[in-house]
């Protein structure tokens, strides 16, 4: 099945560092969101962006709806260690019900 | 407390025999779906549901089988001929249709073992 080309696949940070992590596609979609997965547990919705070049905030996370609708941005600004665990995106297209998600990243934060 | 239920959070299974998660929202969702991810991979779609008495097929459905006879309830069935279910089970759930309501939603997972 179709999956997002998200990027980095992993990172190391140390602490109270801003993180930057995208998502692109060859396809257009009306929606984009983000998610977190911490081990063992299932993924919560962190952001959820509508409108080409919405920007919208999450307390010290930021994320962008590319304006070409083919991309999606997540920023992390000022990174603790609880910011620890894989963070997917995902797309979807109005009229659709399936969604297509990224492969991940893995953000490892050292203290 | 509004959210998703799956049940139970951990599995075990003998080779050779079939296994029904269960999943349960109460969010009013008309949307189900169901992935499998396995150690160190994103998510794959097994099935997934748009309204009741329906279902479609993922990128991964053979050796796996679902029924939808309820909005709240969406059982997925591991059968036998699912050469390699160890993995972690993931069911969802999403409201669509409207300006800025496409939203989806996770249960904890299920983790099944075939022992």
């Amino acid at each position: 099945g179709q999956q997002l080309n998200q990027s980095p696949q992993s990172m190391f940070i140390q602490e109270g560092e801003d993180v930057s992590m995208n998502c692109t596609s060859s396809s257009i979609f009306n929606t984009w969101l983000w998610y977190k997965q911490e081990p063992g547990e299932g993924p919560v919705l962190l952001i959820a962006l509508y409108k080409a070049g919405e920007l919208t905030s999450n307390g010290r996370l930021t994320a962008q709806f590319g304006i070409t609708r083919k991309d999606s941005f997540l920023n992390i600004s000022a990174s603790i260690p609880s910011d620890v665990g894989i963070y997917f995106c995902a797309g979807l297209t109005s009229g659709t019900y399936k969604y297509i998600f990224g492969t991940g990243t893995r953000l490892k934060v050292l203290a | 407390d509004g959210g998703i239920t799956q049940s139970p959070k951990y599995l075990f299974r003998k080779e050779g025999q079939n296994v029904t998660l269960s999943c349960e929202q109460n969010l009013n969702h008309d949307a189900m779906y169901w992935y499998r991810q396995d150690p160190g991979q994103g998510l794959r779609l097994i099935y997934y549901s748009q309204i009741v008495n329906d279902f479609q097929k993922g990128d991964i459905a053979e050796g796996y089988s679902v029924s939808r006879e309820k909005k709240e309830s969406f059982p997925l069935t591991v059968t036998s001929a699912q050469k390699n279910p160890t993995a972690f089970y993931l069911c969802a759930s999403s409201m669509a249709g409207g300006p800025r309501t496409d939203t989806q939603y996770f249960g904890p997972g299920t983790r099944l073992t075939v022992l």
